[in-house]
């Protein structure tokens, strides 16, 4: 079975400048996930998609950020414009559905911003 | 909400032997989830263990073991018979039962295991 999917894997851009990121979760899994995670610091959600609806965004800087799942499948996660503070290693996982909390969920590799 | 609190910025242990990782948290929930990943260099986070609140027995996977006190709220991470592919940034999450949101993870700070031969 194949795991989730993210790319790019590294991207370097100026301030200002936009950039977004694409996630293929688990095929079959309902639940999607991004997650922010600055370096020394565990992971923290940014938005929750249960098929092709938000579930949660509440820690998303709306302002800058957004995120949409068309279809229930892949997710992109974009910025705009982009901050110093936004490097980052952006990390997408996939459940088969949140409707219990024991359901693993699977990480994707993650893909690293440098902000410069 | 929930916090979770890694104490140890950075363990060491010798392969062959046990270490143990510390993690505490504060809910005001009874029902909850608590993990243990691991994130290797390559940076993709593994789950390696995972006890339901509810289970006063503690979870066990292979060399890998918890120590789940829930009136102290603490969970710690004891591995045995230490190997060198076990040094990883090793994170503490955890996850509610129930509510109206989502069910995503709350991550401590991590705790990065060395592991020398």
């Amino acid at each position: 079975e194949a795991g989730v999917a993210q790319s790019p894997r590294y991207k370097i851009i100026e301030k200002r400048q936009s950039v977004a990121f694409w996630c293929n979760p688990i095929s079959g899994h309902a639940t999607l996930y991004w997650y922010q995670q600055i370096l020394g610091q565990g992971p923290k959600l940014l938005i929750q998609f249960q098929n092709n609806g938000v579930v949660d965004d509440s820690q998303l800087p709306k302002d800058r950020f957004s995120a949409e799942r068309l279809k229930g499948v892949d997710s992109t996660l974009k910025i705009q414009p982009a901050k110093l503070e936004d490097s980052a290693v952006y990390l997408c996982a996939s459940s088969k559905n949140r409707d219990t909390g024991k359901n693993e969920q699977f990480f994707g590799p993650g893909t690293r911003l440098t902000v410069l | 909400a929930q916090t979770v609190t890694q104490s140890q910025p950075e363990m060491s242990v010798q392969e062959a032997e046990t270490v143990t990782l510390s993690c505490t948290y504060d809910t005001s929930e009874s029902d909850y989830y608590l993990f243990w990943y691991k994130q290797p260099p390559s940076r993709q986070m593994i789950l390696v263990i995972r006890q339901e609140a509810y289970k006063q027995q503690n979870a066990t996977e292979n060399r890998f073991s918890v120590n789940f006190q829930k009136a102290a709220k603490s969970f710690s991470l004891k591995i045995s018979d230490s190997q060198l592919g076990d040094a990883a940034m090793y994170f503490c999450a955890y996850r509610r039962v129930r509510g109206n949101s989502g069910y995503a993870l709350n991550f401590g700070k991590g705790t990065s295991l060395l592991v020398t031969p």
